[in-house]
């Protein structure tokens, strides 16, 4: 089946503008994770949407937000973006219940890299 | 805190075996696992362990873990130089109710001919 894809996979925006990504899980799985890596942080865990509900949330300012819709696909928005903002932002979709033979593991996407000038 | 540390970087050569470690906080982490990142690509599950296993065996990789330490490694042998990427270990940990996984900071494998 098919893997999670993120669009777009290259972006660059300027400081004060805002940009949106978008993450399609594999088919069947509820949630959808997002990470930001940047070779100074490593991989920083932004958000984590299940049933279209907020669960989870990392420490990141108001200006990251992001939503899911009936069909698990997920977006996230960065708003007055900053050149610290430039990073490879990652989705994982997982099944999102634990127990089980769920082993809990993550699907990552190939990741939406974002240059701001 | 939910800091998972690791070192940062790893050299070999070609053919030798490669361990790479990992120290997590969560005692009571229920899975953990080992991802690949290759340049320019996501992350790309390779293994994982269940808690109350000590080690896992996989091809050419190895998994210890030691619960008491909070220590993992992940043992590649007979490294190839199509395995060098960034190797990041994670544990479950569970936040608000609902499981999340924390990723260390991951190492970088560079195996030379």
């Amino acid at each position: 089946k098919a893997g999670v894809t993120q669009t777009p996979r290259y972006l660059i925006k300027t400081r004060g503008q805002q940009v949106t990504l978008s993450c399609s899980p594999i088919s069947g799985h509820r949630s959808v994770s997002w990470y930001q890596q940047t070779p100074g942080q490593g991989l920083q865990f932004l958000f984590e949407y299940f049933s279209e509900t907020q669960r989870n949330k990392g420490n990141f300012p108001g200006r990251f937000s992001g939503r899911q819709f009936s069909n698990s696909r997920s977006e996230m928005n960065v708003s007055t973006l900053e050149l610290g903002d430039s990073a490879l932002y990652l989705c994982a979709s997982s099944l999102g219940t634990s127990g089980g033979t769920n082993t809990g593991e993550l699907f990552f996407g190939e990741g939406s890299r974002l240059t701001v000038l | 805190g939910e800091d998972v540390e690791q070192s940062l970087f790893l050299s070999v050569r070609e053919g030798d075996s490669s361990v790479i470690n990992c120290t997590y906080t969560d005692s009571s982490s229920t899975y953990l696992y080992w991802y690949k990142q290759e340049p320019g690509a996501g992350l790309q599950l390779l293994t994982y362990i269940f808690s109350n296993m000590d080690m896992k065996q996989d091809q050419r990789l190895t998994v210890l873990l030691n619960k008491k330490d909070k220590h993992l490694s992940l043992r590649i042998a007979d490294t190839q130089t199509g395995d060098s990427a960034i190797y990041f270990c994670a544990e479950s940990i569970t936040d608000t109710g609902f499981q999340k996984l924390v990723f260390g900071t991951g190492t970088r494998l560079l195996v030379s001919p």
